[in-house]
């Protein structure tokens, strides 16, 4: 199996400040259709994950433009340029190159 | 709109036998796959295993297999996680979600399954 590890595992943030998370895989995420199959998760409080970014760096319909994804191979960083109250929440990457795998979680926090 | 109704909380007592359902409405029910995803209390997310709804194409991992069934309905758009002898650390929320073969891109609300004697 794919191994994903994110860091940190928790992130307090001052709102309106920048927040980044690391997604690193113990293996290449490039899929021999030339695809990477990395995606971001948001999973509010009491609520089911939502789906941020797919594919490395595409935001999914409805989600605001402060949140980017970027990176290739095996590390990979989810970006929010600047932090809300409503971004309180843990973020999961995770790969479908092989059999899904996600990463721990990183929990943000507001200070 | 895109819609995954998943059914209602369980409380089992181990040993018992149980099957969720997750309904999908607003697309072409056997265009797409459907997978499940535990998350125990506290902890994060596991990806179970995907069901294709058009021939029941089924994948489960193997950190779940023999502990698990998926199925699906294509006549009434319903897919089916069930267990056939339940233990605690069954215990857990458990979420379908719409799985195009990259990503999962919609999620049911989740049902939590209790397990306790």
């Amino acid at each position: 199996d794919i191994v994903m590890t994110q860091t940190p595992l928790s992130s307090p943030v001052t709102l309106g400040q920048p927040a980044s998370i690391s997604c690193k895989s113990s293996e290449s995420l490039v899929h021999s259709d030339g695809n990477t199959y990395l995606s971001w998760l948001q999973q509010r409080p009491g609520q089911p994950p939502r789906l941020l970014i797919y594919k490395i760096s595409n935001r999914f319909s409805g989600v605001p433009d402060r949140f980017s994804g970027s990176g290739a191979g095996t590390d990979f960083t989810l970006k929010i340029s600047r932090v809300e109250a409503e971004d309180v929440g843990v973020y999961y990457c995770m790969q479908a190159t092989q059999f899904p795998t996600f990463g721990q979680g990183t929990r943000l926090e507001i200070k | 709109e895109v819609q995954l109704v998943q059914s209602g909380a369980e409380v089992k007592k181990p040993g018992e036998s149980l099957k969720i359902s997750c309904k999908g409405s607003g697309y072409t029910f056997t265009n797409y796959y459907i997978g499940w995803v535990r998350q125990m209390p506290g902890k994060g997310l596991e990806w179970m295993g995907i069901i294709n709804p058009g021939d029941s194409d089924t994948r489960i991992s193997p950190s779940f297999q023999g502990q698990v069934t998926i199925s699906a309905d294509k006549s009434i758009t319903t897919a089916y996680l069930q267990w056939s002898s339940l233990k605690a650390s069954d215990t857990a929320m458990y979420y379908c979600a719409l799985y195009p073969g990259e990503y999962f891109q919609h999620w049911g609300q989740g049902t939590l399954v209790t397990v306790s004697s």
